[in-house]
């Protein structure tokens, strides 16, 4: 069974920055791309940051770009979000999934349960 | 980027069949996928590439396209498909990604 596991959510004023982790069972972590879904309160899913496998090339949504870090380490099958500059608006639940392979490619196909940011004065 | 325009909300009645739309400009090139999200649970996919079905996924989810717009079909509905849900799709090179505004299904 597929594991994804956050963590690293906390309250913090703006302009701090928080490391967000993500760790991953029941696969060959190495082989997959993941990415980054956040939720902010009484809003929709907005979709953050993708890290391939492999390049590990990264890609990073407009509102995010130059603040935000994806990374990833294989060998502890752990995925990461270094949040910098952080706003009001980056106030949500983190969510980490994988992206889909195969006929799947383009989806996402497993999810974490979350952990939240809040960014507050 | 296009947004993709979602019903806010969907009422349905117990074993009648509700109906969402997604609709942007950009499927008509892209795929569309489709989410659940119940409160406080991880979002589950229930139909990819426009209307396949993962395994596990009830076969009274079904999805189809036409041009510009996405719809996904749930008949017979039950208390238990009361949810948020959310279409999705990717860019061209499969890098940048966009959601729906997503559609609150209550069952009454």
């Amino acid at each position: 069974e597929v594991k994804l596991v956050e963590s690293g959510g906390a309250v913090v004023q703006p302009g701090e920055s928080l490391k967000l982790s993500c760790v991953v069972s029941g696969l060959k972590f190495e082989d997959f791309a993941f990415h980054w879904v956040r939720q902010a309160p009484g809003r929709g899913l907005e979709w953050v940051s993708l890290i391939n496998w492999g390049t590990g090339d990264k890609y990073y949504a407009d509102s995010v770009k130059g603040r935000f870090t994806i990374s990833r380490d294989d060998s502890r099958g752990s995925l990461f979000l270094q949040l910098n500059s952080l706003r009001n608006e980056d106030t949500a639940l983190y969510y980490c999934a994988r992206a889909g392979t195969g006929n799947n490619w383009g989806g996402f196909d497993s999810w974490g349960q979350g952990t939240p940011v809040n960014v507050s004065s | 980027s296009d947004e993709l325009a979602q019903p806010p909300s969907v009422s349905v009645s117990p074993g009648e069949t509700a109906t969402i739309t997604c609709v942007a400009d950009v499927l008509a090139n892209q795929y569309t996928y489709w989410y659940q999200h119940k409160p406080g649970q991880a979002p589950i996919e229930v139909i990819y590439r426009d209307k396949e079905r993962p395994s596990g996924i009830p076969d009274r989810f079904s999805g189809s396209t036409s041009g510009t717009k996405a719809t996904l079909t749930i008949r017979a509905v039950q208390a238990e498909d009361e949810a948020d849900y959310y279409c999705q799709t990717a860019d061209s090179s499969g890098n940048f990604y966009v959601f729906g505004t997503g559609t609150r299904v209550t069952v009454l």
